[in-house]
């Protein structure tokens, strides 16, 4: 069975600084694995997926994810907040077998301080 | 290229009321996807549907049916509500999730009331 822990429900940081939001994931295959973004009262943004071919993955808005696999890690990073990223952050897996079903995580909310 | 389109975006009903949501997928996209997001269980996933044809289905009780039409739009359908299926529900397209590495777009959801 495949599942994902978002090790922190909340992050807070102050504009410019460093983000991290950290992702473990447990599958018994090679796994796809994806960070949605969730604005309030909208639905989900792909900020990035792996999907094997390289464990540094860059996505939009200058986010990036590393899959460690003696980890089982995903963690997804970002060197300098922005105020725009407050939002709600989901680590997501899919498998094979499982069509079109994406396993998601508790989320972390990102809170960016001025 | 438009996204994926949800109709109505805000829904109220009474207990024992049925509900049906539509999704409209990316021009494309053959394969749909429903989830309901609470604050309780958070984002879980409902069923998929792809030509037509259910091919995944989730852990809900039978109340939640759902329906795809030969343009790929798919419709999703409640009864006999329950004040616990208050929630945000979700649909995705995709082109066809049959491998593992293709990627859901979603839609703004449907906020469902249910008083």
């Amino acid at each position: 069975a495949q599942s994902v822990t978002q090790l922190d429900s909340h992050v807070s940081v102050s504009e410019g600084t460093p983000v991290l939001l950290r992702c473990n994931y447990s599958s018994s295959y090679s796994p796809s694995l994806f960070w949605y973004v969730q604005h309030p009262n909208k639905g989900l943004q792909l900020l990035l997926k792996y999907t094997s071919a390289a464990t540094l993955v860059k996505g939009i808005n200058g986010f990036e994810a590393e899959f460690k696999k003696s980890e089982t890690s995903f963690h997804l990073t970002k060197p300098s907040a922005h105020m725009s990223d407050a939002a709600e952050y989901f680590c997501v897996v899919s498998g094979s077998g499982n069509t079109g079903k994406l396993i998601f995580g508790q989320g972390t909310t990102l809170q960016v301080k001025p | 290229k438009a996204g994926v389109t949800q109709t109505p975006r805000y829904l109220i009903k009474t207990r024992g009321q049925q509900v049906t949501l539509s999704c409209s997928p990316i021009s494309g996209h053959r394969s749909v996807s429903w989830y309901q997001q609470t604050p309780g269980q958070g984002l879980q996933f409902l069923f998929e549907y792809f030509s037509e044809t259910q091919r995944n289905k989730g852990n809900f009780p039978g109340r939640f049916s759902g329906r795809q039409f030969s343009n790929s739009r798919s419709e999703m359908n409640v009864s006999t509500l329950e004040l616990g299926d208050s929630a945000l529900y979700l649909c995705a397209s995709s082109l066809d999730p049959s491998g593992p590495t293709d990627t859901q777009y979603f839609g703004p959801g449907t906020r469902l009331t249910v008083l």
